[in-house]
This record gives C-alpha cells, sequence and structure tokens, in this order.
C-alpha cells in the first residue's frame, strides 16, 4: 500500500477564490487521480493527473474551473477555481501502481465556501 | 450504464451484533468489486477485492461473498465493535475502463 498525505486537510474559502490541494505519496506511483465526494454521495471522478502532460479530466469536468499539475510520480495539486458554495465538498487524491490495481485514498481535504 | 446500488442507505446496530450490507451492480463487463471503509473525515480503505471467480473473502470481522451470476454482493460484520461505525462503499471495477463505479455508502452507526 502506499501513504498518501494531503494538504490542507480542511478550508474555508470565500466565493470567487481559489484553493489548492496538493497530493503527496511516499512512493512513485503511475497512476493519480482526483474525486470529489459531496454531502451524502459517491466519490466522483474529477480528473486523471498525467505526469508531464495535460491531466484527463471526467465529463463535467474543465481545466479552467479544476487546473491539475503532476510534475512528477509523487506529487500533485488540484485547484478549484473561482469558488462558489456549490463547490463545497470533500476532495480525494488516490493513487494506483496501475489500471487494475486497488486505489489507495488520502484523507481528504473538506472545502467550505461561503 | 454502469451502476452501483447499496443498501440500506444507514443502519444502526447495537454493539456485539452482526449486520449484512448488501451491493447491486450492473457494471459490465465485470473486471473485480472492492469494498472500502470510510471513517468520517477520513479517505476510504480498501477492506477485500473479489475478482469474478471468487465468491468470498474474509478480513478478520469482514466477510465479503459475490454472487456474479446475480450481480449481487454482501459485506458481513460480525461481532460488531463501536470502530465499526463508518461509511462502508462497494466499487466495481470493468473490464473495459479504469475508472471504477462507485456506490453511495451505507452509514453504520454501532451503539454502546
Amino acid at each position: 500500500s502506499a501513504v498518501i498525505s494531503q494538504k490542507p486537510s480542511r478550508d474555508i474559502c470565500q466565493r470567487g477564490t481559489s484553493l489548492t490541494i496538493q497530493c503527496q505519496v511516499d512512493s512513485q506511483v503511475t497512476m493519480m487521480f482526483w474525486y470529489r465526494q459531496q454531502p451524502g454521495q459517491s466519490l466522483t471522478l474529477i480528473a486523471t493527473a498525467n505526469q508531464g502532460s495535460e491531466a484527463t479530466y471526467e465529463s463535467g469536468f474543465v481545466i479552467d474551473k479544476f487546473p491539475i499539475s503532476r510534475p512528477n510520480l509523487t506529487f500533485s495539486t488540484l485547484t478549484v477555481s473561482n469558488l462558489s458554495p456549490e463547490d463545497s465538498s470533500i476532495y480525494l487524491c488516490s493513487v494506483a501502481r496501475d489500471s487494475t490495481d486497488t486505489q489507495y485514498f488520502g484523507p481528504g481535504t473538506r472545502l467550505t465556501v461561503l | 450504464k454502469n451502476q452501483v446500488e447499496q443498501s440500506p442507505q444507514s443502519l444502526i446496530i447495537l454493539e456485539g451484533k452482526n449486520c449484512t450490507l448488501q451491493c447491486n451492480y450492473t457494471v459490465s463487463p465485470f473486471s473485480n468489486l472492492r469494498w472500502y471503509k470510510q471513517d468520517t473525515g477520513r479517505g476510504p480503505v480498501s477492506l477485500t477485492i473479489m475478482t469474478f471467480s471468487e465468491n468470498t473473502k474474509s478480513n478478520g470481522r469482514y466477510t465479503a461473498t459475490l454472487d456474479a451470476d446475480t450481480k449481487q454482493s454482501s459485506l458481513h460484520i460480525t461481532a460488531s465493535q463501536l470502530s465499526d461505525s463508518a461509511s462502508y462503499i462497494c466499487v466495481v471495477s470493468s473490464g473495459g475502463s479504469y475508472i471504477p463505479t462507485f456506490g453511495r455508502g451505507t452509514s453504520l452507526i454501532v451503539h454502546p
């Protein structure tokens, strides 16, 4: 298994601002993902973070709103831009060795937008 | 469309009792099914993983079953403890995609 940390663990932000979430893994991993979990809902995949290239976004998520960086095999950031109260959620980073491997999740970042 | 349905949505039991959580899926082609435990304020942690040929898998007091014919899985918790209070999420992976399908989870509360 992998040890994953996320920063910040929680934040309260004002409408119109942005929040950048960091995900750090203790070992090199092929696949990194960013998920959103809204209250009472299942996890929804935002995008797959690709090392050295643009992230692959799922339907309903766009790069302008959720820019992602992945400079190496152990680190990624997700920015949630132009925040609105609807962005209040838990954001989770996950990693996997390959596409068939179990995904290991970080502790999550709880975002509240006022 | 791939879907994973879990029941019940929430469950309250007394410490020491057993319980069973259900998961029905329509994911095709089926690759594997995982149960995750998510404590409040934490990320999900994998409990079990089962492939098509496996019909039962245990992890301590947790036992998962899989019926690939009826596309159903269950997670049985024996002798529940207060620390079992969490959300239990069923996740099904398809052979055609690396993106799994997540259920909404069952919220379990264990009372002393």
